[in-house]
């Protein structure tokens, strides 16, 4: 299965401010996709990244907040701007491996963000 | 609307005995179902899948998935304390990504 590499793994941030995510995958994969964890809950999808075109939101996320970078077919940056203590949740990017044949999705180590 | 719902537990089982874990979801459409176990503070990690109706078993862990009924499990048997975690389902329509429910605690005295 896919191998990615997620940084950071944490942050402290001031509200306000921005923080990016990165997100780099050993192989070549259509779509990424990046979730969010707050604290006690499951996993929401934030937004589907695909290479060459702009992202897909889910309802409730919108690209002003949650700006999305897809540069190539293994990298993938997303970034959390003007954050408020609302925003303390893990992230975590993700890729879909069916097309290698690894079924289900396999994700990153998460960036634990807290906004203080 | 895709849905899945799980208890949220937390499920408390002894050493060695078996664990059940269930999830029920609204779309009819679904073909594909997987478990992912979450340990506290890591990522979610791929346990199990499972497309046909029926059980599918690897090691410890058995899945039965009932699409008459909506209906998909995961058992473990022999449950370890190492098995101490909670436990994702998800699932795809299509090209749709992982719909995950919320999960179940599992937590295993040892």
């Amino acid at each position: 299965s896919a191998v990615i590499s997620q940084k950071p793994s944490r942050d402290i941030c001031q509200r306000g401010t921005s923080l990016t995510i990165q997100c780099q995958v050993d192989s070549q994969v259509t779509m990424m996709f990046w979730y969010r964890q707050q604290p006690g809950q499951s996993l929401t999808l934030i937004a589907t990244a695909n290479q060459g075109s702009e992202a897909t939101y889910e309802s409730g996320f919108v690209i002003d907040k949650f700006p999305i970078s897809r540069p190539n077919l293994t990298f993938s940056t997303l970034t959390v701007s003007n954050m408020s203590p609302e925003d303390s949740s893990i992230y975590l990017c993700s890729v879909d491996g069916t097309a290698s044949g690894d079924y289900g999705y396999t994700f990153g180590s998460g960036t634990r963000l807290t906004v203080v | 609307q895709k849905e899945v719902e799980q208890n949220s537990g937390p499920l408390s089982v002894p050493e060695g005995a078996i664990a059940s874990l269930n999830c029920t979801y609204s779309d009819r459409g679904s073909q594909s179902f997987f478990w992912y176990r979450q340990y506290s503070g890591k990522s979610p990690e791929l346990i199990m899948s499972i497309y046909s109706n029926g059980d599918k078993e690897d090691g410890r862990f058995t899945a039965q998935l009932n699409k008459a009924s909506q209906y998909v499990s995961l058992l473990i048997r022999d449950s370890q304390p190492s098995d101490s975690a909670t436990y994702l389902c998800a699932f795809p329509t299509g090209n749709t990504p992982l719909v995950f429910g919320k999960g179940t605690r599992l937590s295993v005295i040892a």
